[in-house]
Parts: C-alpha cells; sequence; structure tokens
C-alpha cells in the first residue's frame, strides 16, 4: 500500500518569505498527490492536486506544488507567505486504481512571524 | 455547490453513551467517505459508500461503530458504547468518480469528546 511521510513536524518562517514544505511518498507506480490545508478546529481545503501531465502544479493562495518522481517527492512552495497562511498543512497519496484508498501524512504545521 | 456539511461541530458525551453524526456530501457526488483525526496526526480512513452501498470499512472500525447512507445521499455515522479512545474530529468528504481521477472535498469535521 503506498505512503507519505512529511518530514518536517513544525515549520516556522517570516512573513514575506518563501516556503517549501515537504513530502515523500512510497508507491510502486504513478501516485495520485494532494495538499490539503487545515485551520485550527476545520475541516481540510483543497490547495492542488496531481493526477497527471504538467509536473508543476498550481493551487489556490497562491501555492504550487512539483512532482518528482525521481526523488517521490511533492513538495509545496509559496513565493511569499502571508500571516494567514499559518495552518496545518497535509499531504495525501492515492492511486488511479483505488483511489478511494488515499492516505495522508501527519502533517506539517506552519508558524508565520510577523 | 454548497460544500460537504456536517452536524453537529461539537459532541460532548459520556463514556458509554451513543452517539451519531451526520454528513451531508456535495450534491451529486456519488462518494462519501468517514475519516478520524486525532491530534497530531493526518485523517485516518474509516469507511466509504459508493451510493447507498458501502464498499468498504478500515479495521480501524470496530463493532460499536456503524455508517448507514440510506438514500445514496446524506450519512450517518454511529458510534455506540462511546470510549475516551473514541475522542477525535471525525471528517466527511466526497467526490464524485470521473474517468479515475477522484478528488475528495471535506466538511469541517464533528469534534467528539469521551469524558
Amino acid at each position: 500500500a503506498q505512503s507519505v511521510t512529511q518530514p518536517d513536524i513544525h515549520i516556522t518562517v517570516s512573513e514575506g518569505a518563501s516556503l517549501e514544505l515537504r513530502c515523500n511518498y512510497s508507491y510502486g507506480a504513478t501516485p495520485y498527490l494532494f495538499w490539503y490545508v487545515q485551520s485550527p478546529g476545520q475541516g481540510l481545503q483543497l490547495l492542488l492536486k496531481y493526477f497527471s501531465g504538467d509536473t508543476l502544479v498550481q493551487g489556490i493562495k497562491g501555492f504550487e506544488a512539483e512532482f518528482k518522481r525521481s526523488q517521490s517527492s511533492f513538495n509545496l512552495r509559496k513565493p511569499s507567505v502571508h500571516w494567514s497562511d499559518a495552518a496545518e498543512y497535509f499531504c495525501a497519496v492515492g492511486t488511479r486504481y483505488n483511489n478511494n484508498d488515499m492516505r495522508f501524512g501527519a502533517g506539517t504545521r506552519l508558524t508565520v512571524k510577523p | 455547490d454548497t460544500g460537504v456539511s456536517q452536524d453537529p461541530r461539537h459532541k460532548i458525551t459520556k463514556r458509554g453513551q451513543n452517539v451519531t453524526f451526520r454528513c451531508d456530501p456535495i450534491s451529486e457526488h456519488n462518494r462519501l467517505y468517514w475519516y478520524r483525526q486525532t491530534l497530531g496526526q493526518g485523517p485516518e480512513f474509516l469507511t466509504y459508500f459508493q451510493n447507498e452501498a458501502q464498499l468498504e470499512k478500515s479495521r480501524l472500525l470496530s463493532d460499536r461503530f456503524s455508517a448507514e447512507r440510506p438514500k445514496g445521499s446524506f450519512s450517518t455515522l454511529e458510534i455506540q458504547r462511546t470510549e475516551q479512545g473514541d475522542s477525535a474530529m471525525y471528517l466527511c468528504a466526497s467526490s464524485r468518480t470521473s474517468g479515475g481521477q477522484e478528488t475528495q472535498y471535506f466538511g469541517p469535521g464533528t469534534r467528539l469528546l469521551v469524558l
């Protein structure tokens, strides 16, 4: 079965600085990849997704992610972080054969310093 | 498109009581999922429905848990004889299967506290 690792439990960045959140997956074939964001006490909001095609994916709120097959990674990036980006970020992996079996990483908590 | 809704948003109960949560998916979404999320963890799959059929259940779903989606629209998740270990956020998600490329959209969750 597929799995996801988010190596960073907590990241702190200054407002206006760039951001990169790491996500590594394990799956033998081409995965479906997702990034979700969760504010405290709230559900998950989809930021972006990768199914196939262009490996650089644009999402909402100025986020982007790049699928790198050679590194089994799908890192999330933003060029300039805003205070409102402070939240928990989850990477998830599904498969084209059984996409109902979606696995989530443990999440990375982002703190934004003024 | 009003999004996935869940009710209640918060529930506090005493150990041994039964609780029921409701999820209303995005209209015309044929799949509905239930997840459980504990502090510091990502969501863990519990079960899912395709229309009214419950197609898969995780081994996390003990016999005290039951889910229904009677008309292929809203769903309920019932926990009988609650235990303190059931305290968690229960998330519902829905999706529409389309050529194998499926995206799940999540509701706000129901936070359960068992005293």
